[in-house]
Parts: structure tokens; C-alpha cells; sequence
């Protein structure tokens, strides 16, 4: 099945630099990746997401890219802000159309 | 903005006990997902229905674990009997039918709030 790893696993930055998440699939059929951001005690909400026949989206100050060859995409976010704090989770379908997630990181922005 | 819900959001309970969640997903959503997350993890799918008919429990531990969903639209998961390993959060999760005739065209899953279960 499909395998999703996510790099690093905590990321601190400094409010209004940049930081970017890293993703690797292992199913070259995947073709949906979205990104979930959780926050403390609260549901998983969808960011941003891009589909395999585009290699970049971009939303505000939040940006995917992806790179079907070395089956990688990336979450971009600019101009950090304290409220951007929270475990992001990266995900993918496989063949079999269903949903992996990635074990999450955890982004802390200081302040 | 309509979202999904779920009760109980918090349940504890002893090791052996039966536990149920219960999920209401979004107003005309055919697909409904269960997943556990386990704290540090993130969610694994356990369960998903097409209406009222199960097309992926692959995951689901069958010997404990039981989900129905028999009018399409609210859906039960049942686990008998509780098992200490079984603490997590359960979040259940809801999207539209997928379009053009494709099966693999997936759409944005929409979560709810989750339970929160402690097994003791």
C-alpha cells in the first residue's frame, strides 16, 4: 500500500520567515495531495490541495508543489504567524483511492 | 457553513466495556470515512461507506470493531469489547460523491470534532 513519510518532524521558525514541509509517496498512481492543518484539541481542516496533473498551486501565503518524478510535494508558507502554529499533516490517495496520511509535524512559530 | 458532527466528544471507559460514536456527516455527502488517530500519529482510515455500503474496512479490526451506516446518512462505530491500546481519538470525516464517473477522483474530506476515548 501506499506510504507517506513527512520531513522533518518539527519545525521552528521565526515569525515572518518561511517554512516548507516536506512529503514523500511511495505509489506512483496517487494523483490527490492535500494538506491538513490541526490545531490543539481541534478537527483536521483541509489547507490546501493539488492534483497530479498541475505541479503548483498557490493560496494566499500558502503554496504546494509537487514533483510526480521523485514523488515528493512540498507545503510552502510565507510570512509566518504565530496562529500558523499547529501539526500539519500531509496526505495521498494510492491505487486503491484512499486517503494516507502522513505522522505529521509540528511547526512552532516564535514570535 | 454546515460542518460534521460528533458525540459523544469525550468517553471513557473501563477495558472489556462496549463503546459507540456516533457521526452526522455534511447534508448530502455520500461518502463517510472513520478514522483513528492515535496522539502523535496521523489519522488512519478504519472505515469507509458509498452511501450506505461499506467499500474499505481492510483496516477494521472486525473482531471488536463494527460500523453501520443503514440510511446512508448517520453513521454508528461500535467497539465490543474495549481494549487498553484502543485509546485514541476516533474522527470521522465526510465528502461529496466523486464526479465524472470516476472513481478515483477524490474529493476534499471534511473532518468533525472527534472522540476522544480513554480506555482504563
Amino acid at each position: 500500500g501506499e506510504n507517506v513519510e513527512q520531513h522533518p518532524s518539527t519545525l521552528s521558525v521565526q515569525e515572518g520567515d518561511s517554512a516548507v514541509i516536506k512529503c514523500t509517496y511511495s505509489d506512483s498512481a496517487s494523483n490527490y495531495f492535500p494538506w491538513y492543518k490541526q490545531e490543539l484539541g481541534k478537527r483536521p481542516q483541509l489547507i490546501i490541495d493539488i492534483r497530479s496533473n498541475v505541479g503548483e498551486k498557490k493560496d494566499q501565503r500558502i503554496a504546494v508543489t509537487l514533483n510526480k518524478t521523485a514523488k515528493h510535494f512540498s507545503l510552502h508558507i510565507t510570512e509566518t504567524q504565530p496562529e500558523d502554529s499547529a501539526v500539519y499533516f500531509c496526505a495521498s490517495t494510492g491505487a486503491n483511492s484512499k486517503l494516507t496520511f502522513g505522522k505529521g509535524i509540528t511547526l512552532s512559530v516564535r514570535p | 457553513e454546515a460542518e460534521v458532527a460528533q458525540s459523544p466528544r469525550y468517553k471513557i471507559t473501563e477495558k472489556s466495556q462496549a463503546v459507540a460514536f456516533w457521526c452526522d456527516p455534511i447534508s448530502g455527502h455520500a461518502t463517510l470515512y472513520w478514522y483513528r488517530q492515535i496522539l502523535g500519529q496521523g489519522p488512519e482510515l478504519l472505515v469507509q461507506f458509498q452511501d450506505e455500503s461499506v467499500v474499505d474496512d481492510s483496516q477494521l479490526p472486525k473482531d471488536r470493531f463494527s460500523a453501520e451506516r443503514l440510511k446512508g446518512v448517520d453513521s454508528t462505530l461500535k467497539i465490543q469489547p474495549a481494549e487498553l491500546g484502543d485509546s485514541a481519538m476516533y474522527l470521522c470525516a465526510s465528502s461529496p460523491q466523486a464526479g465524472g464517473g470516476s472513481i478515483r477522483l477524490i474529493n476534499e474530506q471534511f473532518f468533525g470534532p472527534g472522540t476522544r476515548l480513554t480506555v482504563l
